[in-house]
């Protein structure tokens, strides 16, 4: 258990559906992230919040939507998802965005159907 | 951008014997660190070296650094069936260089340890 809890733990959406990832941390830390994880390809970085504000978008496509109400959770959006946006999505947190340690939660598998 | 790489990608070795990954990085960097993953679940930290550190040890864990190299090894010695699992080094740059701050990871080391 590492104090990072992502929720739901699998998800099977159709293209046309919206849904949402929940991730919710309570270390303390002052930056969250969400990188998504595909077979056979490197963990990618999407998306990094500092204190609530974006401040990493890693190119990512306008289908995912990433939200910080507070320090303590982080969301991201879905929506008209493709098939090879089938993948499994982990959240981190750390300290700051100047990295010591990142604790990641046990992902989300979301497969688009 | 992919900024460590790993090698060997899939390494089997026997319980008892040791485990060396290595890793290779392209740009400076603050520090380095190795993750290990069970199959299909969250990245669990292992050990951070700083990029002034040549060497860090943590139980049955060695990591070493050489920043001339660009390149780190994790040693897992008397390995267990139980340290089945992959393994990822990332590397945090220096903010202001290659883009902002952030933690890359490669694509991994599968380690199998044979019961």
């Amino acid at each position: 258990e590492t104090g990072v809890t992502q929720t739901p733990r699998h998800l099977v959406m159709g293209m046309t559906n919206k849904k949402s990832l929940k991730c919710e941390q309570h270390l303390g830390h002052n930056a969250m992230y969400w990188y998504k994880q595909s077979a056979k390809k490197p963990l990618e970085l999407m998306f990094v919040y500092s204190l609530e504000e974006r401040v990493e978008n890693n190119s990512v496509p306008s289908r995912f939507s990433p939200e910080c109400p507070n320090s303590s959770h982080l969301f991201l959006h879905l929506h008209t998802l493709q098939p090879e946006d089938s993948a499994l999505y982990l959240c981190a947190s750390s300290q700051d965005t100047r990295y010591t340690e990142a604790f990641f939660g046990q992902g989300t598998r979301l497969t688009v159907v | 951008s992919q900024q460590g790489e790993e090698d060997p990608q899939a390494l089997s070795i026997q319980e008892g014997e040791n485990a060396t990954m290595n890793c290779s990085y392209k740009t400076s960097i603050n520090n380095l660190q190795w993750y290990r993953q069970n199959s299909g679940r969250g990245l669990v930290h292992l050990i951070l070296i700083r990029s002034n550190e040549r060497e860090k040890h943590s139980g049955r864990l060695r990591v070493t650094l050489d920043t001339s190299k660009k390149s780190s090894s994790l040693l897992i010695t008397a390995s267990r069936a139980a340290d089945t699992a992959s393994y990822f080094c990332a590397t945090d740059t220096p903010q202001g260089e290659g883009g902002s701050e952030k933690l890359v990871f490669g694509k991994g080391t599968k380690l199998t340890v044979n019961p």
